[in-house]
């Protein structure tokens, strides 16, 4: 079976701190896409990010980076000096081979930035 | 173009009436989805239609019903519904119709209320 768990319901930061938001996954597939989604007030998820499980390299755009680490099936959210527009719900998410089309969203972590 | 478009963006109805929900894109993606997402709560998968074809259906029930005209459109059918399925209903797309490594793109979601 396929699981995402981001134990973080909800985080509340300043304006201009570093935030992490967690994600554990479970999954027995060899190969697996690995996602996190922002979905802002307005409701419409956003894309930010996939991983495959052969890529280990963690990546950097602009403010946000991603530490994917296979040992502990972690794929963690980093943002950087954090902004008011960073507030929204953000979900990571899994597929894999045994899913078919299905994508296996996490609870979602609510982040609240403060100005 | 790298959006998918929804109508309507709200709705209320009630649980005798039939109304429709419509989603397009013209991305050229060959996998279109349902989910729908109550307040709080990931989405949850409805439907995948892979190449206009029903390849995923979630044990969703029958007064729900998918249809995919053509490629670049989707609706869902809705008809004596209950006052437990309102929610966010999302619509999205990704670019391949046969693999589960893309990622989704979502449109703004339609809100629905059945009173």
């Amino acid at each position: 079976a396929q699981k995402v768990t981001q134990a973080q319901t909800e985080i509340s930061v300043v304006e201009k701190e570093d935030v992490t938001l967690d994600c554990v996954y479970e999954t027995r597939d060899t190969t697996y896409y690995l996602f996190w989604y922002k979905q802002p007030p307005s409701g419409e998820l956003v894309f930010l990010i996939r991983r495959n499980s052969f890529d280990e390299q963690n990546e950097i755009s602009g403010r946000y980076s991603w530490n994917f680490q296979k040992s502990t099936s972690s794929f963690n959210f980093t943002i950087t000096a954090s902004q008011v527009v960073d507030s929204a719900v953000y979900f990571c998410a899994l597929s894999g081979d045994t899913g078919g089309f299905k994508t296996i969203f996490g609870a979602g972590t609510r982040l609240f930035v403060k100005a | 173009d790298t959006e998918v478009t929804q109508t309507p963006k709200h709705l209320v109805m009630g649980m005798t009436n039939k109304k429709s929900l419509k989603c397009e894109q013209h991305m050229g993606h060959r996998a279109m989805y349902w989910y729908k997402q109550k307040a709080k709560k990931p989405p949850e998968l409805m439907f995948v239609y892979s190449y206009e074809k029903l390849s995923i259906n979630e044990s969703v029930p029958s007064r729900f019903s998918p249809e995919c005209p053509n490629s670049s459109l989707l609706n869902l059918h809705l008809h004596a519904l209950q006052p437990e399925d309102s929610a966010l209903y999302l619509c999205a797309s990704s670019q391949v119709g046969t693999r589960n490594s893309d990622e989704h793109y979502f449109g703004p979601g339609t809100r629905l209320t059945v009173t």
